[in-house]
């Protein structure tokens, strides 16, 4: 049974358009989410987090949408450039034993000059 | 931000013998340490969380005596893959963390290719 949901394994977008990449949960004990961006044979490497006390966090060209009621967040990536282009994972963890983090299965992200 | 290091970035090993993977957290001290595996194409699967200083809690499905995992100390984890076999053969990551409900920093990953 998946906790987070990452429904669209694929996503192309233009350079210079808006990159948006969705995730659902399930569990209403999350309150604590993240964005990783990841390349083949390397670890994750983190780009924005939002607690679920907030419904939106911004920095520079990335934004994270939180909307607790829907247990639906997004991000969203303005203008979107080649270097971009990898697999993005949602993930969230909370206030259960052990406060594990639990990832998304991931959405790749081409961005075509 | 924080540095984890994992060793070796690449293994290869034949069938039956056994495997330790080292994460170190290089600038912090990590109280609470994941291991994840990802087979390709695939997310990122936990296996076990660690605490400095108490045992390991695995995930459903995780061989506890196949995954060895020690936590000596605040700023190292060890995976010891035992008695490897061609189907543990995956891309296995670590990660550390302060704080409970902080961001993870996540090692380079280590590819294992049993033979």
């Amino acid at each position: 049974d998946q906790q987070v949901k990452q429904n669209s394994p694929s996503l192309s977008v233009q350079e210079g358009r808006i990159s948006i990449l969705n995730c659902d949960y399930t569990n209403s004990m999350f309150d604590y989410f993240l964005w990783y961006k990841k390349y083949p044979a390397e670890g994750p490497t983190f780009l924005i987090s939002i607690s679920s006390i907030k419904d939106k966090n911004e920095d520079g060209r990335f934004t994270v949408f939180l909307n607790k009621s829907a247990k639906h967040l997004s991000l969203h990536i303005v203008p979107s450039q080649p270097g971009d282009s990898a697999v993005y994972f949602c993930a969230a963890s909370g206030r259960t034993s052990y406060d594990k983090v639990i990832f998304g299965p991931g959405t790749s992200l081409s961005v075509i000059p | 931000g924080a540095v984890v290091s994992q060793h070796p970035s690449r293994v290869i090993c034949k069938s039956g013998t056994s495997v330790k993977i080292e994460c170190r957290s290089l600038d912090f001290q990590a109280t609470t340490m994941f291991w994840y595996r990802q087979f390709p194409k695939q997310s990122l699967m936990l296996m076990a969380t660690s605490n400095e200083g108490s045992k390991a809690t695995y995930e459903q499905g995780v061989e506890k005596d196949k995954f060895l995992i020690n936590h000596a100390s605040l700023t190292l984890s060890t995976l010891t893959v035992t008695s490897a076999h061609p189907e543990d053969s995956s891309f296995y990551i670590c990660s550390a963390r302060v704080r409970s409900n902080e961001k993870l920093f996540f090692g380079s990953g280590t590819q294992l290719s049993v033979l």
